[in-house]
């Protein structure tokens, strides 16, 4: 059974808008991941936070996470047309084995 | 460096055939994993090795087989092919165990079981 549920299932916004996706999950982690997949592509790593982490940047990219409410969210701001994509959170209920989610589709218009 | 590679890119099969699909990296990643996507599922984990000589089941290892004889490459066999097979298949790769690490993968297969 899959870890994580990202919220919600897919996302519209104008360019320029800000973009937020959240993603719960349900047994305890030592880190939690945020990957992005452009249609008929492989998934690529945007982010990694530890669980003794709250808040992550990179770039454009901000994730804060809430262990005690095992939740994370994915802000992207200042989004572009090149940011359309699937986006998929990643845990570790586990050392070895990592669970995704079914992801949240965002399509940013022009 | 050439990442995650996996042939075929496309793959046609009728039920009943077997099959090897390729995955092969070039970043000395002892961390190895097959997953498949199917619609609305995301990423189910199939079978992952740990480095050479090491391989376990993932979520659904059932009609699948892998070895690892060597740290580069990590093939997936499917074994009697069934529809419910038909998938998008991805490899990946890291450093160490799935959680700690980002993941490399490749650009996957797209296997189509009539």
């Amino acid at each position: 059974s899959q870890q994580g549920e990202e919220d919600p299932q897919a996302l519209s916004i104008q360019e320029g808008e800000n973009a937020t996706m959240n993603c719960s999950y349900k047994t305890s982690i030592n880190n939690l991941q945020w990957y992005r997949q452009n249609s008929g592509r492989g998934l690529v790593h945007l982010i990694l936070i530890r669980s003794n982490e709250r808040e992550k940047h990179s770039g454009r990219l901000r994730v804060t996470l809430d262990t005690s409410k095992k939740s994370s969210s994915l802000l992207i701001t200042a989004s572009r047309a090149a940011d359309t994509a699937s986006y998929f959170c990643a845990t570790d209920p586990n050392d070895y084995k990592l669970s995704f989610g079914a992801g949240t589709t965002v399509t940013v218009r022009a | 460096n050439a990442g995650v590679t996996q042939t075929p890119k496309f793959q046609v099969l009728k039920t009943g055939q077997s099959m090897t699909l390729q995955c092969a990296q070039d970043m000395n990643h002892e961390y190895m994993s097959w997953y498949r996507q199917d619609p609305g599922m995301g990423l189910r984990l199939i079978h992952y090795s740990v480095g050479a000589g090491i391989t376990d089941q993932g979520e659904v290892p059932n009609g699948y087989n892998v070895s690892r004889s060597t740290t580069e490459d990590f093939p997936l066999r499917l074994l009697s092919a069934a529809p419910s097979q038909t998938s998008v298949y991805f490899c990946a790769s890291s450093y160490g165990s799935g959680g700690t690490y980002e993941q490399y993968f490749g650009p996957g297969t797209r296997l189509t079981v009539t």
